[in-house]
């Protein structure tokens, strides 16, 4: 089946502790996309990439890092500069650099310990 | 910096009550997206508007974009229990190759 698969689906953070979060699609869709999701709060974007070697910070960058090395992944680095990361993580694509629709993961939840 | 305002965040109806959403842009868009996100789920791709004034519809969901291509609503008739959720606009722009999403209006459904 094609998709995206975001692992894990649940995640807790130790003070201090660097984690990272997986998101892989074979879709082969060109752009992908990260956001956090806080109750009761809409999509806010942290990083999105067009293509390999390639991605630009959203409106939420700071305390995250990325990298896209392969089309088909797009892993999401929670650091521990990050003070606030508890949230939902999602992880979309899309097919091309317009205004395409996303599909989106199933999401990871992030808890501190 | 771009924003999309989206009323109501919450919004509780009785089963067969009509429901309406509403998004709007601080710019112009190139187009404007719905998406639906089940209680403990991701989003849902519903809909996508372009043109000007454009209305959709699927089943009992109606869609609209306006004629200035800077707001957009959703309209449920008859609510059912499985219209239950929290739908998003999510507003295109050609600069910066992003998406704005409003903030979302969480939909329950009285049996």
């Amino acid at each position: 089946d094609g998709g995206i698969t975001q692992s894990p689906k649940y995640l807790f953070r130790k003070e201090g502790q660097n984690v990272t979060l997986s998101c892989e699609q074979n879709l082969n869709h060109d752009a992908m996309y990260w956001y956090r999701q806080d109750p009761g709060q809409g999509l806010r974007l942290i990083y999105y990439s067009q293509i390999v070697n390639d991605f630009q910070k959203g409106d939420i960058a700071e305390g995250y890092s990325v990298s896209r090395e392969k089309k088909e992944s797009f892993p999401l680095t929670v650091t521990s500069a990050q003070k606030n990361p508890t949230a939902f993580y999602l992880c979309a694509s899309k097919i091309g650099t317009g205004g395409e629709k996303l599909f989106f993961g199933s999401g990871t939840q992030l808890s501190v310990l | 910096g771009q924003q999309v305002m989206q009323i109501p965040q919450y919004q509780h109806v009785q089963e067969g009550e009509d429901f309406t959403t509403y998004c709007n842009s601080s710019t112009t868009l190139s187009n404007i997206q719905w998406y639906k996100q089940r209680p403990g789920g991701h989003p849902v791709f519903l809909i996508q508007l372009v043109k000007s004034g454009e209305v959709k519809k699927q089943k009992r969901l109606t869609f609209q974009f306006g004629e200035a291509k800077k707001n957009s609503s959703l309209h449920i008739t008859a609510t059912q229990t499985t219209d239950v959720g929290t739908y998003f606009c999510a507003g295109y722009s050609n600069t910066g190759n992003q998406f704005y999403f409003g903030t979302g209006t969480s939909l329950t459904v009285i049996p």
